[in-house]
This record gives structure tokens, sequence and C-alpha cells, in this order.
């Protein structure tokens, strides 16, 4: 089982619209989470890091359930420019792979006019 | 921009030979580290270097290796270069507070014949 899974989509959805990502991650030792985004080719940008009271920045709002292992990703008013590909994140340091993130495969969302 | 920088962008090696790669990282960082994306998926973990020394490893062969420098800039060396070692390969920078947030840098395309 991979220790990061998101569903890949892609998603769809026209400008405006409220768009939903959920992830769940299998370590429960896990200690930060985040969601990237990245662009096709290009190198993931961190989007915002998650904390278990939720966090907002603009219409971006994250939240964490640490009791059921689960992390979402909600973007509100959809632009055309929100198309891109996001990737559920988590860090579970240990002696093994230090701070080391493990990825989900990443979400694709296209914005359509 | 993060700051981090990565050289070559792109790369095309035969089977068999050897490759380096380069990152420096962003100014106060003194964490890097490397990651493996193959087409379609996340980011794999390859290693983690902190003050010049290997903090952690992932599921990687040994002819995958790397050093740090007193700057904090770092290499990766991958020898015996095989067709599945196509990909893109990401560097991020860390600092060791907070959130442990990692910074990535915009990568460098090896190609493999």
């Amino acid at each position: 089982r991979k220790e990061v899974e998101q569903d890949p989509g892609p998603f769809n959805v026209p400008e405006g619209a409220t768009v939903a990502f959920n992830c769940t991650y299998s370590n429960s030792a896990s200690q930060s989470f985040f969601w990237y985004r990245q662009d096709c080719r290009k190198e993931p940008k961190l989007l915002m890091s998650v904390y278990s009271s939720g966090n907002e920045d603009g219409r971006f709002t994250a939240q964490l359930n640490r009791a059921s292992q689960y992390i979402s990703l909600l973007i509100r008013d959809s632009k055309l420019s929100d198309s891109a590909t996001y990737l559920c994140v988590v860090n579970s340091p240990d002696s093994n792979s230090g701070y080391a993130l493990n990825f989900g495969k990443g979400t694709s969302l296209l914005v359509t006019p | 921009e993060t700051g981090v920088t990565q050289s070559p962008t792109h790369l095309i090696k035969t089977r068999g030979q050897q490759v380096t790669l380069r990152c420096s990282s962003q100014s106060g960082h003194n964490t890097v580290s490397w990651y493996q994306q193959a087409l379609g998926q996340g980011p794999q973990f390859i290693f983690q270097y902190y003050r010049e020394e290997e903090n952690g490893r992932g599921n990687f062969p040994p002819r995958f290796s790397g050093l740090q420098f007193p700057n904090y800039s770092s290499e990766l060396n991958v020898n015996a270069l095989e067709l599945d070692d196509s990909a893109l390969y990401l560097c991020a920078s860390s600092a060791r507070t907070g959130n442990y947030e990692q910074y990535f840098g915009p990568g460098t395309r090896l190609t493999v014949t």
C-alpha cells in the first residue's frame, strides 16, 4: 500500500466551480502535511502547509484529520490558471529517511472556460 | 522563485554511462534532498544531506550517490545508467525549522538511451 493515496482524476471543472481534492496517508506518525502544485514539465511548488486547525489562503482551504489520516484541499471560484496537478505530500521523519517528503501521485485539474 | 538552482537543465546519456547533477540551495537552507520523478508519477525520495552528511535514504540502489559541500550545494551522481533512470531529477532545499517545508529547483531532465 502506498504511503500517500490520492484520486488521480482528472477533474474537469468549469471556471467558477468549487473543487475538492482528498488524500489519505498510512503512517500515523506523520508530522507535517502539504499541498504542492505542479504545472506540466515544471517543478512542484509549495501551495500551502496543512494544519490540524485547518487553514485558508484566499480561495484555497486545507483541512487535516489526524484521526482519519485524511487531508483535503478545497478550491473555490476556480480560475483557468488553477489548471495543474495537485500533489498531496506528507513528512514522516524516521532514522532511515530523515525528513523525506512522501508524495501522492497527484490529482490533475483542468479548469475550462 | 525559490532561489534553488539546478544544472544542467537537460541531459542525454547512453546506458552504462555516469552522470553528475548539481544543485545550489536557497540562501539560509542547510538541508538538500533529491527526488526522482518518472512521467505520470509523484516524486520519489532518493536521499537527503544535512551539514555535508547523508541524513536519510530512500529505496534506491548504491549506484545513486551524492555529496553536500560546505556551502550546502549538492551533487547527485548516478553510475551505470539504466534506461529506467530516465526521469526528472529534482533537488529541494530546506531549513530545519518550523514545518520543514522543502522548496524545489527547476529540475534536470535526464534521458538515457
